[in-house]
């Protein structure tokens, strides 16, 4: 089956830095890659997804990138804000029935 | 437009019993997938359903089972609650068209086995 790897598990930036999240996954059939976040006590909000047939998608200060060939995608937040402190899930769709496969979490805090 | 809801919010039960956790789709979505959390991971995926029927599965024993109604909205049944079955089960809910891939999650409920 699929394998997500998503690294760093912690990241601590000051507000107004970037934040960089990257995952790995291993079947390069996968055609589909949200991202989520979720604070604490909440559910998961789907704040961005990409596509294979696509490089790069940007939202406001939200942005990711795919690479196929290499089998990685990153999430890009600029000018971060305390606001954007929450856990950060990557994500893949499997090649049949809509099963979405979740990497670890990246535990993500802005400094004020 | 109405988002994804679920019932109950929290839930405490006993190892051996059965449990059944109900989800809405949000309006105008026709599928529906059902995903467990444990504290501190990322969701595991149980089952999809689609037109009433389950429409893929992961890695879940039998006793977890579920349906689909007519109007979308599911239900998730557990048998013989285990002790490792504490956790946030959460459902996502994803429009006609998509292939189920844009997910939209619920708030989840959170099950406590003793």
């Amino acid at each position: 089956g699929e394998n997500v790897e998503q690294h760093p598990s912690t990241l601590s930036v000051q507000e107004g830095d970037s934040a960089v999240i990257k995952c790995t996954y291993s079947d390069s059939a996968s055609n589909y890659f949200p991202w989520y976040k979720q604070e604490l006590g909440k559910r998961p909000q789907l704040i961005i997804d990409i596509r294979s047939n696509v490089g790069e998608k940007k939202d406001q200060r939200i942005a990711v990138t795919l690479n196929k060939t290499a089998k990685h995608f990153s999430l890009h937040i600029t000018e971060t804000q305390p606001e954007d402190s929450a856990v950060y899930f990557c994500a893949v769709l499997g090649t049949s029935y809509g099963k979405l496969t979740f990497g670890q979490g990246t535990i993500l805090t802005v400094h004020p | 437009e109405t988002g994804v809801t679920q019932s109950p919010t929290h839930l405490i039960k006993t190892r051996g019993q059965q449990v059944t956790l109900r989800c809405s789709s949000q309006s105008g979505h026709n599928t529906v997938s059902w995903y467990q959390q444990a504290l501190g991971q990322g969701p595991q995926f149980i089952f999809q359903y689609y037109r009433e029927e389950e429409n893929g599965r992961g890695n879940f024993p039998p006793r977890f089972s579920g349906l689909q109604f007519p109007n979308y909205s599911s239900e998730l049944n557990v048998n013989a609650l285990e002790l490792d079955d504490s956790a946030l089960y959460l459902c996502a809910s994803s429009r006609p068209g998509t292939g189920g891939d844009e997910q939209y999650f619920g708030p989840g409920t959170r099950l406590t086995v003793t």
